[in-house]
């Protein structure tokens, strides 16, 4: 199974700062990346699909970048409305898996 | 637009069974692969299972295999998961989610999600 590695844990920033988030896969999935954020008490939304594909809908402040086994989550500029726990998720194979999650806090 | 409405979770004791339901709208359901995916109480994400839209193909983590079940009715729109022997760390919350087009293991839209628990 790939092992998806998320750092950090946690953060704790202000609004306004930009953000950015790790994940490294314990082998190479291309671009085969997902970024998802949770909500306190509610289901996962996707951001980002196949490494840096914003969906629709996702504000431009959040971007997504590399491939192989390293990629990066990055917020510009941090909004309140985006506290929550953000995932990576890999879909090279079978079974999918998840990173560990990174909790973004406001200061 | 796009529903996915899970229903079936509850408490179980350990050994027992439980099927939960996921009913969809909103999009042509046999065209998409959906899975199951849990959470565990204050826990990340763990993808469970999953089957293609023709119901010909069905993949299960290491840990359901053999206890866990995954079936479709395409005409009446409704994914399952059926679970026997169930086990103290089987207890979570249970999302379905359906897997974007072409981009199988990407969900694009999740239901909100059944508890299930499992205690004596």
């Amino acid at each position: 199974d790939i092992q998806m590695t998320q750092s950090p844990s946690s953060l704790s920033a202000s609004v306004g700062d930009r953000v950015t988030i790790s994940c490294r896969a314990s082998q190479s999935i291309s671009r085969y990346l997902n970024w998802y954020q949770q909500k306190p008490g509610e289901a996962p939304k996707l951001l980002i699909s196949a490494a840096s594909y914003l969906q629709g809908a996702v504000p431009s402040r959040f971007s997504g970048s590399g491939s192989g086994t390293d990629f990066t989550l990055t917020i510009s500029s941090l909004q309140p409305e985006d506290l929550g726990t953000y995932y990576c998720q890999q879909s090279s194979s079978t079974p999918w898996t998840f990173g560990q999650g990174t909790k973004v806090e406001i200061k | 637009e796009v529903q996915l409405v899970e229903s079936g979770g509850g408490l179980v004791q350990p050994g027992g069974s439980l099927r939960l339901t996921c009913a969809a709208s909103g999009f042509t359901f046999s065209s998409y692969w959906l899975s199951w995916v849990r959470q565990a109480p204050g826990k990340g994400l763990e993808w469970v299972a999953n089957i293609k839209g023709d119901g010909s193909e069905k993949h299960y983590v290491d840990s359901v295999k053999g206890r866990f079940t995954i079936s479709r009715d395409n005409t009446g729109n409704l994914l399952y998961l059926h679970m026997i022997s169930l086990r103290v760390e089987d207890a979570a919350v249970y999302y379905c989610a359906r897997d974007k087009p072409a981009a199988a293991g990407s969900y694009d839209h999740w239901g909100q999600g059944t508890l299930v628990t499992v205690s004596s």
